[in-house]
C-alpha cells in the first residue's frame, strides 16, 4: 500500500450503532488530519494529530471520537450519529504542521439513516 | 478569520483549450501559502500547485499556471490545453505559514467536453 488509506470505503450506519473509520498513512509523516466534506461546502477540518498527540478539536461533537495510536494510524469512532453527519470523511496526512502541503485519502462515504 | 471563496460552482471547458478557474480569500497575514486541490471524481484528492505568498512570481506545473495578485487577495488558477482528465472538482485552499489549519473553498466542479 502506498499514500494514505481508508477503510471502510462506504459504510452505512443506524443512529444507535458504533462504528470506526480507520485511516493509515505509508508516507512517515508525523501530522494526521480528519476532514468532513458535505455537498456544496467547503471542507471541514475536525481533528489534527502531530505526534499522536491531538492539537485540534474544531468544535466537533462527542459523538465523533477520534484515536491516534501511532503517527501511522488514526482512527474515528463513531456513535449516536444523526442523519446530517452523513458525508464523505476524508484523512490525510502531512510530514509536519508546518508542512502545508496535505496527502488524502480516498475517503469514506458515510450514511446514517 | 480566514476565509477562501470560490465564486463558480461550475464550469466547462472544450478540451484542448484554456480555461481559468477563481479564488479570492481573506487574511490579515503577510506571510501563507496558497494551493489548488483537485479531486476526480470518487478518486483522492490531489495537490496541484503550491503558491508561497512571499514569492511574487506566479507558480507554473506543466498546463497548470497560477494567477497570484497578492494587494486583490487573488489565486487563480488557468488550466491551459484541457484534457479530459481534467475533469474534477478543484478546490482553493490557504494555509498560514507555520500554521495546522488549511482553509478550503467550496470548490468549483469543472467539466470537459470532447
Amino acid at each position: 500500500e502506498t499514500g494514505v488509506t481508508q477503510t471502510p470505503r462506504h459504510l452505512v450506519m443506524g443512529m444507535t450503532n458504533k462504528k470506526s473509520l480507520k485511516c493509515e498513512q505509508h508516507l512517515g509523516h508525523n501530522a494526521m488530519y480528519w476532514y468532513k466534506q458535505s455537498a456544496k461546502k467547503p471542507l471541514e477540518l475536525m481533528f489534527v494529530y502531530s505526534l499522536e498527540e491531538r492539537v485540534e478539536n474544531n468544535s466537533v461533537p462527542s459523538r465523533f471520537s477520534p484515536e491516534c495510536p501511532n503517527s501511522s494510524h488514526l482512527f474515528l469512532h463513531l456513535h449516536t450519529l444523526q442523519p446530517e453527519d452523513s458525508a464523505l470523511y476524508l484523512c490525510a496526512s502531512s510530514q509536519d504542521l508546518g508542512y502545508n502541503e496535505q496527502f488524502f485519502g480516498p475517503g469514506t462515504r458515510l450514511t446514517v439513516l | 478569520a480566514q476565509t477562501v471563496t470560490q465564486s463558480q460552482p461550475e464550469m466547462s471547458v472544450q478540451e484542448a483549450e484554456t480555461v481559468t478557474l477563481s479564488c479570492t480569500y481573506d487574511t490579515s497575514e503577510s506571510d501563507y501559502y496558497l494551493f489548488w486541490y483537485k479531486q476526480p471524481p470518487s478518486r483522492q484528492m490531489i495537490l496541484v500547485i503550491r503558491q508561497e505568498a512571499y514569492k511574487q512570481q506566479n507558480a507554473t506545473e506543466n498546463r497548470f499556471s497560477v494567477n497570484f495578485q497578492k494587494a486583490a487577495k487573488s489565486f487563480s488558477l488557468k488550466i491551459s490545453d484541457s484534457q479530459l482528465g481534467d475533469a474534477a472538482m478543484y478546490f482553493c485552499a490557504y494555509s498560514r505559514t507555520g500554521g495546522f489549519k488549511t482553509i478550503f473553498g467550496a470548490g468549483t466542479r469543472l467539466f470537459v467536453k470532447a
